[in-house]
């Protein structure tokens, strides 16, 4: 079974710039996350789909990220304009259902250095 | 979950030591607790999780304990191996059912 797939592995860009990263789910999983994962923490959510609804964007700094899911598939998560601070993995992750005790796949994620 | 503490942040055991890393939460609300492996440049992947049913789940080396009155988790790895070097993560899942992680734990398994 292939896991989740992102891209790209690694991106460098410069402050005030724009990127996007992508993201392929597993087969058949209707729930989809994109966490951030800063240097030396754990991942903190920052949106979940629920096929291409959104369940809790919550953490999301909606002032600069985005993100989408259209057709309840791959998802796209931007960041304009970019800061320092958003240096850091993203990591998409996947799960079968919503709900407790669901079981999550990480992709290998991205990271993103702002310089 | 709300908040998770994990502790000790770095941990170095000989091999074939055991090794014990915890956790505590504050959601009264949380009922299930993964615990992930990082390797270096790869996502966190499920190692062994626990539903709050349960007090004990054992996998192999690896087993995880459950003390819900005193809100705390632990992951215990036995005849650690050196591929056991990772960071790994607790994690717990409250009402909101969103999954809060730890911060993480370096274990590093010396030869």
């Amino acid at each position: 079974e292939a896991g989740v797939a992102q891209s790209p592995r690694y991106k460098i860009i410069e402050k005030r710039q724009s990127v996007a990263f992508w993201c392929n789910p597993i087969s058949g999983h209707a729930t989809l996350y994109w966490y951030q994962q800063i240097l030396g923490q754990g991942p903190k959510l920052l949106i979940q789909f629920q096929n291409n609804g959104v369940v809790d964007d919550s953490q999301l700094p909606k002032d600069r990220f985005s993100a989408e899911r259209l057709k309840g598939v791959d998802s796209t998560l931007k960041i304009q304009p970019a800061k320092l601070e958003d240096s850091a993995v993203y990591l998409c992750a996947s799960s079968l259902a919503r709900g407790s005790n669901e079981k999550l796949f990480f992709g290998s994620g991205t990271q993103l250095s702002v310089l | 979950g709300e908040n998770v503490e994990q502790h000790p942040s770095t941990l170095s055991v000989q091999e074939g030591d055991s090794a014990v890393i915890k956790c505590t939460y504050s959601d009264s609300a949380s009922n299930y607790f993964p615990w992930y492996k990082q390797e270096l440049g790869k996502g966190p992947q499920l190692i062994i999780d626990i539903r709050s049913n349960v007090g004990e789940k054992k996998d192999q080396r690896i087993a995880v304990t459950l003390n819900k009155t005193a809100k705390h988790f632990s992951l215990h790895i036995t005849e650690t191996q050196p591929e056991d070097s990772a960071v790994y993560f607790c994690a717990d899942q409250g009402g909101s059912e969103k999954l809060v992680f730890g911060k993480g734990t370096k274990l590093t398994v010396n030869p």
